[in-house]
């Protein structure tokens, strides 16, 4: 079965310094994978996926992730946060078996701080 | 624009009471998902549909059930609450076109007490 986990619970970060969310996964094959970004009160909303091609990955609101198959991870980053990109972050995990269930890790909050 | 919609969006009941949250999708979407979020375990997938009249059960169903009788519907039931299903609760739809790969897109949320 699949599954993802998200190491960092709550992480701290200044407005305008870099940030890196961590998610490792475990997949027997090359999985689908997923970042979404949830605001406080909102929906998920969809930042990035990774399903083949080029591993670095480009999104929306300048976030990128990189898949690394020997590391079971797909790291999300960003150079530069703003005060907009307080939210919770959730990496999950979608199967290439035609299965279109994902399987969510339990989360990210990131606090920006002026 | 398509949308996904969901009601109510703040429900408080009480222990034993049957309660239906309403999820309303106009993508035309054929596969629709519901999730619990709760602190430390992310979202948990309750039910899915994958057409009409096609419901499945995932990880956390115990004490839940949906029917899915148009494209557009699928109300989630609490059968008789209970206060361990104080929960948001996210209902999200997909294409059912391109497996896994596809994007699932997300209401706003129902956030439920229950006393």
């Amino acid at each position: 079965a699949q599954s993802v986990t998200q190491p960092d619970i709550h992480i701290t970060v200044s407005e305008g310094a870099s940030l890196e969310l961590r998610c490792n996964y475990s997949y027997g094959a090359t999985p689908y994978l997923f970042w979404y970004v949830q605001s406080p009160g909102q929906g998920l909303q969809l930042l990035l996926k990774y399903f083949s091609g080029d591993t670095l990955v480009q999104g929306i609101k300048g976030f990128e992730a990189e898949f690394k198959r020997s590391q079971s991870s797909f790291n999300l980053r960003k150079p530069s946060v703003h005060w907009s990109d307080a939210a919770e972050y959730f990496c999950a995990v979608g199967s290439p078996s035609n299965d279109y269930k994902l399987s969510f890790g339990a989360g990210t909050t990131v606090t920006v701080r002026a | 624009d398509a949308e996904i919609t969901q009601s109510p969006r703040h429900k408080i009941t009480e222990t034993g009471r049957q309660v239906t949250l309403a999820c309303h999708q106009t993508w035309n979407h054929n596969n629709m998902f519901w999730y619990r979020q709760d602190l430390g375990h992310g979202l948990r997938l309750i039910h899915y549909s994958y057409g009409v009249h096609d419901t499945n059960k995932g990880e956390v169903s115990d004490g839940y059930s949906v029917s899915r009788s148009n494209t557009e519907d699928l109300p989630l039931t609490l059968e008789s609450a209970a206060s361990s299903q104080t929960s948001v609760y996210f209902c999200a739809s997909s294409a059912g076109l391109a497996g896994g790969q596809e994007t699932q897109y997300f209401g706003p949320g129902t956030r439920l007490l229950v006393l």
